[in-house]
């Protein structure tokens, strides 16, 4: 299946800032890319996706990004509160299957 | 509306014995169903999946098995466990024939063998 790169591993911030996650990927076929949240010791969800024929797509503070031409898409999260503090994946896969990676955890310091 | 059950929440076992781990899904039809398992700070390992009852398709060779006895229902086990097979343990289910499917977890159960 396809790899998961996703950039940075570990990334703290200061309440109020911006955060920004990015995830590579190689084929270019893909066509669907999501951003899963994971609260420590609970279950992953969907928070936001995007198809391959829109480059952006927001939702209140989140927003995702594609750039096709570079192969990555990135995840935007502005004015970070302390229930940001999550880890972020960008799964990748197909119509089956989703490889999930170690994905980016994000640290919201007060 | 559609729900996922796992259980049991947490469980503690010793080296050597057996395993079983049941999902259950529930407002939806022939759903694709998902194992996964996660060791402590680390991502998601996909174990197992199933498109339809009695199929099954494993990811990586470990001493784990599953079963989809039933539409609905997904069941993970083991003859014997051992130490690295703690972790914390996720149910998983997408719409069948659908483009690049949502997957929706259920609440996992933390595993830990002794």
């Amino acid at each position: 299946g396809e790899n998961v790169e996703q950039h940075p591993s570990t990334l703290s911030v200061q309440e109020g800032d911006s955060a920004v996650i990015k995830c590579t990927y190689s084929d270019s076929a893909s066509n669907y890319f999501p951003w899963y949240k994971q609260e420590l010791g609970k279950r992953p969800q969907l928070i936001i996706d995007i198809r391959s024929n829109v480059g952006e797509k927001k939702d209140q503070r989140i927003a995702v990004t594609l750039n096709k031409t570079a192969k990555h898409f990135s995840l935007h999260i502005t004015e970070t509160q302390p229930e940001d503090s999550a880890v972020y994946f960008c799964p990748r896969g197909n119509d089956y299957k989703l490889s999930f990676g170690a994905g980016t955890t994000v640290t919201v310091r007060a | 509306s559609q729900t996922i059950h796992q259980w049991p929440a947490t469980l503690v076992q010793p080296v050597g014995s057996p395993l079983s781990l049941e999902c259950t899904v529930e407002g939806t039809s022939n759903p694709n169903l998902y194992w996964y398992r996660q060791a402590a700070g680390r991502g998601l390992q996909l174990l197992f999946y199933s498109v339809g009852i009695g199929q099954i398709s494993s990811e990586v060779p470990q001493n784990l098995s599953a079963s989809r006895p039933q539409d609905r229902q997904f069941i993970l086990s083991s003859k014997k466990l051992l130490l690295s097979d703690s972790g914390f343990y996720l149910c998983a289910w997408a719409h069948p024939q659908r483009d690049h499917n949502e997957q929706f977890f259920g609440p996992g159960t933390r595993l830990t063998v002794l």
